[in-house]
């Protein structure tokens, strides 16, 4: 069974173009969410999705910033006209239907360089 | 407001050195305490969930507890291989985010 798949896993963009991150969760599991990590900080929120629905984007920047989860294919996560400061870690996790303190399990990360 | 604070930020044991991580958490109604670990360039890797006050979960040198605001990971005869970073996050009963702490930076050294 493998795990929650995210790629790239490296991905540079110069300013002002688009970057698009996919995530892939484990088998099973219908919950995505995203999360930033900038170097020496902890993870932060951004969006939590079902199945075609977005559930919570209070995380997340109103502009630029877009997530998707449609009924087939990988949840997707979407930044456009990037500028320095999205430079950062994005982590995926995924979990099956929610339930009281439902674990997450994350994916290995893609790594956002802005040049 | 929701938050967590973990402390120390590092430290350092020599390996066979017994000790405890700590996390302070304030949140409206916990839905559930996590810990995870953190290897460098790699996506966190999930260890325990705590429910509530009293419970306590084991894991080969691992043991996590947790009382009404705070939870402890200790760490009993440390390995190099032990080394990461370790973190913890709360989820409340209002919503399904997790709010994470900083993270503590373990080192074991041989």
């Amino acid at each position: 069974n493998a795990g929650v798949m995210q790629n790239p896993r490296h991905l540079v963009r110069r300013r002002g173009q688009e970057a698009r991150l996919r995530c892939s969760p484990m088998k099973g599991h219908s919950h995505v969410y995203w999360y930033r990590q900038l170097p020496e900080e902890g993870l932060k929120f951004m969006v939590y999705l079902q199945k075609e629905n977005i559930i919570d984007e209070s995380g997340m920047p109103k502009e630029r910033f877009s997530a998707e989860f449609p009924k087939e294919g990988p949840s997707i996560l979407r930044i456009q006209q990037v500028v320095r400061g999205d430079s950062a870690a994005y982590f995926c996790a995924s979990s099956p239907p929610a339930r009281r303190g439902t674990e997450a399990f994350f994916g290995q990360g893609t790594r956002l360089t802005v040049v | 407001e929701d938050q967590v604070t973990q402390s120390p930020e590092a430290l350092r044991l020599q390996e066979g050195e017994s000790s405890s991580l700590n996390c302070s958490y304030t949140v409206s109604g916990l839905r559930g305490l996590f810990w995870y670990r953190q290897d460098p360039g790699k996506g966190p890797e999930f260890l325990f969930t705590l429910y509530s006050a009293g419970e306590e979960k084991e894991k080969e040198r691992l043991k996590a507890t947790l009382t009404k605001k705070e939870s402890f990971l200790h760490i009993t005869a440390p390995k190099p291989e032990d080394s990461a970073t370790y973190l913890c996050a709360v989820q409340a009963d209002s919503n399904y985010q997790l709010i994470w702490g900083a993270g503590t930076k373990l080192i074991i050294k041989p």
